[in-house]
């Protein structure tokens, strides 16, 4: 069975600051996808990036930063110079399949962003 | 601009009412899904299609079944609400194959409060 952990319930932070959401996860698959997607305060989910497992290249993408570290089953997620447009509650998954309905998410991080 | 669209997003039933959660994408997606979403589980898969007439279980189906009737319509139903069906669900949708299966489109969530 596969299983998400987002130790971190809620995190406050002043803008500006950098902010790391971790995301640790349980598979004994070889092969699997690991996402992190946003919900802000509309309720829509966004996709926000899909790693598979043979690819441990970190990822930036703007602002943004994904570390991806199989040693420690791990996909962190940095937001850098951090904006209150940032609040939202962030979820981290694991997918064993390409079919979608094995998806497994963690429990969210709600990322509070002060002015 | 892509869309999945939930009908309501704020409902009010009493117990043991029959309720309808209507979902409606327009991508020609094969793949729908309803997901529950409860604070610190994350989301929880309740039923998914991957095509007209199709359905499979998800993770928590008792008390819920669904109907796709049409490939971009996916309901919900709970046949007799209980209160510990009081919930956010969102819908979502993706396609069946290639790189995109598995990443989801998400509607943005219908908040039921069952008293």
């Amino acid at each position: 069975a596969q299983k998400v952990t987002q130790a971190q319930t809620e995190i406050s932070v002043v803008e500006k600051e950098d902010v790391t959401l971790d995301c640790v996860y349980e598979t004994r698959d070889t092969t699997y996808y690991l996402f992190w997607y946003k919900q802000p305060p509309s309720g829509e989910l966004v996709f926000l990036i899909r790693r598979n497992s043979f690819d441990e290249q970190n990822e930036i993408s703007g602002r943004y930063s994904w570390n991806f570290q199989k040693s420690t089953s791990s996909f962190n997620f940095t937001i850098t110079a951090s904006q209150v447009v940032d609040s939202a509650v962030y979820f981290c998954a694991l997918s064993i399949n390409n079919a979608g309905n094995m998806l497994t998410f963690g429990g969210g991080t709600r990322l509070m962003v002060k002015p | 601009d892509v869309k999945v669209t939930q009908s309501s997003r704020y409902l009010v039933k009493r117990t043991g009412e029959k309720v309808f959660l209507e979902c409606v994408q327009d991508m020609d997606h094969e793949n729908m899904f309803w997901y529950r979403q409860d604070p610190g589980l994350g989301l929880r898969l309740i039923y998914f299609s991957y095509d007209v007439k199709m359905k499979e279980k998800g993770d928590i189906p008792e008390g819920y079944s669904v109907s796709r009737e049409k490939k971009e319509r996916f309901s919900l139903i709970l046949e007799s609400a209980s209160t510990n069906q009081t919930s956010m669900y969102l819908c979502a949708s993706s396609l069946r194959s290639g790189l995109g299966a598995n990443v989801l489109t998400f509607g943005a969530g219908s908040r039921l409060t069952v008293l």
